[in-house]
């Protein structure tokens, strides 16, 4: 059973608004929670976090909300641009060093 | 930020053969983690690697499947071995940042096995 769902695949926005991408947890237990962006035949690299003591945490462009009661996060991506064009993952972890939980990403298609 | 190089980037393998693949970061580090993405889906903890012990393996990964090497603070080797298409994922290497929270990952290594 997934502990950490990205349920939309993928998602195409207009160079310019607003990206939305959401990420859904089972585990009660986690306490940080991460986002990371993935380029083809690259590695993926950390793109903004958030503990759960916080429910927002912003970095220029980006924005991550926590909701801990839905246990639902979301990343915000304002204004969007044509390389934000990559794959996102969502990832969580209840403290344990280095054992992230990782979603199925949603890959984001920016269109000029 | 940590430095990663792994190779190879990409393979394409027989059945029943086994691939090592190579991790090495520009500092010491005291965990290395190898992680797998099959297609599709999330990228899977396989196992920590420490330095001077054995690896720690996740539910579902066997040392005799993925044997572990950590010779030192700045290298790790993982070998797929005698693989089956199912093998057929992308294999990173990471290391903590630090904090115990942030990973930084190599670029990966892209494997098909026919």
């Amino acid at each position: 059973d997934q502990q950490v769902k990205q349920n939309s695949p993928s998602l195409s926005v207009q160079e310019g608004r607003i990206s939305i991408l959401n990420c859904d947890y089972t585990n009660s237990m986690f306490d940080y929670f991460l986002w990371y962006k993935k380029y083809p035949a690259e590695g993926p690299t950390f793109l903004i976090s958030i503990s759960s003591i916080k429910d927002k945490n912003e970095d220029g462009r980006f924005t991550v909300f926590l909701n801990k009661s839905a246990k639902h996060l979301s990343l915000h991506i304002v204004p969007s641009q044509p390389g934000d064009s990559a794959v996102y993952f969502c990832a969580a972890n209840e403290g344990s060093q280095g054992n992230l939980i990782f979603g199925k990403g949603t890959k984001l298609s920016v269109k000029p | 930020s940590a430095v990663i190089s792994q190779k190879p980037s990409r393979d394409i393998c027989q059945r029943g053969t086994s691939l090592t693949i190579q991790c090495q970061v520009d500092s010491q580090v005291t965990m290395m983690f190898w992680y797998r993405q099959q297609p599709g889906q999330s990228l899977t903890l396989i196992a920590t690697a420490n330095q001077g012990s054995e690896a720690t393996y996740e539910s579902g990964f066997v040392i005799d499947k993925f044997p572990i090497s950590r010779p030192n603070l700045t290298f790790s080797t993982l070998t797929v071995s005698n693989m089956s298409p199912e093998d057929s994922s992308i294999y990173l290497c990471s290391v903590d940042g630090g904090s115990g929270e942030k990973l930084f990952f190599g670029s990966g290594t892209q494997l098909s096995v026919l």
